[in-house]
């Protein structure tokens, strides 16, 4: 069966200090990779998604940034975190069958991280 | 662009009543429409979808959902609300069909009241 990891569980940072956010997918190949962020009270905002290694796509403009350096790797990261990237971020991936009708996202348990 | 809106932010309901949680969407084909629950502090769980087919579909933890072109809707229900059903509720519609992204909605939050 397929699992999904986030970790570090909880972060509290500094303005300013770099951050790094690790999502790993297991039994499963080839999937959609997804980091969402989730503002205190409010929705999801889909920050980036991937098809594949090295494909980035990014939602909104913003602070942070994306890497997949393996299929099922997909990592969060920012050289200078702001008050405003606090939040709950999450990472999701689905079967890379696009059109296929097979896209329910599975979540992962979250990053809860607090920039001070 | 297709886009989710859920007009309840927050519900309150007496444990064994009934339930309906809404959801309107906008996309410019037949979509895909899923409910996810979050409890607090933890991620997404899948409670149901909607591909094709039956338009009333049935998902876990006794939650059903009827999809309705015409009004643009896909309304979660629950004949019979439990203590534990109290979360937040997410609409989502897609795929994109070149990378399979979803749209969410804002949520609803369900209290429960003993």
């Amino acid at each position: 069966s397929q699992t999904i990891h986030q970790w570090p569980a909880t972060l509290v940072q500094p303005v300013g200090s770099p951050l790094s956010l690790e999502c790993t997918v297991e039994g499963t190949s080839n999937p959609n990779l997804y980091w969402y962020r989730q503002a205190a009270g409010r929705g999801l905002q889909l920050l980036f998604y991937s098809v594949g290694i090295g494909q980035i796509s990014s939602e909104v403009p913003q602070n942070l940034s994306a890497s997949r350096p393996q299929d099922r790797q997909f990592i969060l990261s920012s050289k200078k975190l702001l008050l405003s990237d606090s939040g709950f971020y999450l990472c999701a991936w689905s079967l890379g069958l696009a059109g296929v009708g097979t896209d329910t996202q599975y979540f992962g348990p979250g990053t809860r991280l607090t920039v001070l | 662009a297709q886009s989710v809106t859920q007009p309840d932010i927050h519900i309150t309901v007496s444990e064994g009543a009934s339930l309906e949680l809404r959801c309107n969407y906008s996309y410019g084909a037949t979509p895909y429409l899923f409910w996810y629950v979050q409890s607090p502090g933890q991620g997404l769980q899948l409670l149901l979808k909607y591909f094709s087919g039956d338009t009333l579909v049935q998902g876990i933890k006794g939650f059903e959902a009827e999809f309705k072109r015409s009004q643009s809707s896909f309304n979660l229900r629950k004949p019979s609300v439990h203590w534990s059903d109290a979360a937040e509720y997410f609409c989502a519609v897609g795929p994109n069909a070149n990378a399979g992204k979803s749209t969410f909605g804002d949520g609803t939050t369900l209290t429960v009241k003993p």
